[in-house]
């Protein structure tokens, strides 16, 4: 079974600008999360997205966005870029379950560099 | 107060010896517990889920949970040094909202 896939790798964008990462969940996963991750502050929950709904958000502001598929597929857009949005974007996906113990496992893609200059 | 908690490290080990990393929690409703590993420059790996107190093996591996104490730990048995990475570990509550900590980094030292 293909893992989760995630384009482009690597972006280099200025500041200002906007950017789009894309990220494919593993086949079956109804439910996909993002995430940035920068030196010292772990991993920052941006949103999860089930069933084309966001279903939960984090603290970000609203250059922050992103959308859900039909497939499933989903992708984060950034607007108006600043020098401290450079990071990696991880997603993660899972099947989305919320009940019971043990239902639910996230998956990471091998992530997106961003850098902003 | 932070969801999840973690000793950031370094933790610094000889090989061969156990690695103990440990992890609180705050909402007494969570369910499941996991531990990644991420090696530097990588996206996070799933080591294991724990959802059951007691301890759970796989492996090299122990996760121990203790609901009442809000904890979760992480044993690392016969260390060696490709264990060397930050370990994450992460709580679902509900919702499907994961939360993670921040990492503790683990050296082993030939």
């Amino acid at each position: 079974k293909a893992g989760v896939t995630q384009t482009p790798r690597y972006l280099i964008k200025t500041r200002g600008q906007q950017v789009t990462l894309s990220c494919s969940p593993i086949s079956g996963h109804r439910s996909v999360s993002w995430y940035q991750q920068t030196p010292g502050q772990g991993l920052q929950f941006l949103f999860e997205y089930f069933s084309e709904t966001q279903r939960n958000k984090g603290n970000f502001p609203g250059r922050f966005s992103g959308r859900q598929f039909s497939n499933s597929r989903s992708e984060m857009n950034v607007s108006t870029l600043e020098l401290g949005d450079s990071a990696l974007y991880l997603c993660a996906s899972s099947l989305g379950l919320t009940s019971g113990a043990g239902t639910d496992t996230q998956y990471f893609g091998p992530g997106t560099r961003l850098t902003v200059l | 107060q932070k969801e999840v908690e973690q000793n950031s490290g370094p933790l610094s080990v000889p090989e061969g010896a156990i690695a103990s990393l440990n992890c609180t929690y705050s909402d007494r409703g969570s369910q499941s517990f996991f531990w990644y590993r991420q090696y530097s420059g990588k996206s996070p790996e799933l080591i294991m889920f724990i959802y059951s107190n007691g301890d759970k093996e796989d492996g090299r591996f122990t996760a121990q949970l203790n609901k009442a104490s809000q904890y979760v730990s992480l044993l690392i048995r016969d260390s060696q040094p490709s264990d060397s990475a930050t370990y994450l570990c992460a709580v679902n509550p509900t919702g499907n909202q994961f939360y993670f900590g921040t990492g503790t980094s683990l050296t082993v030292i030939p």
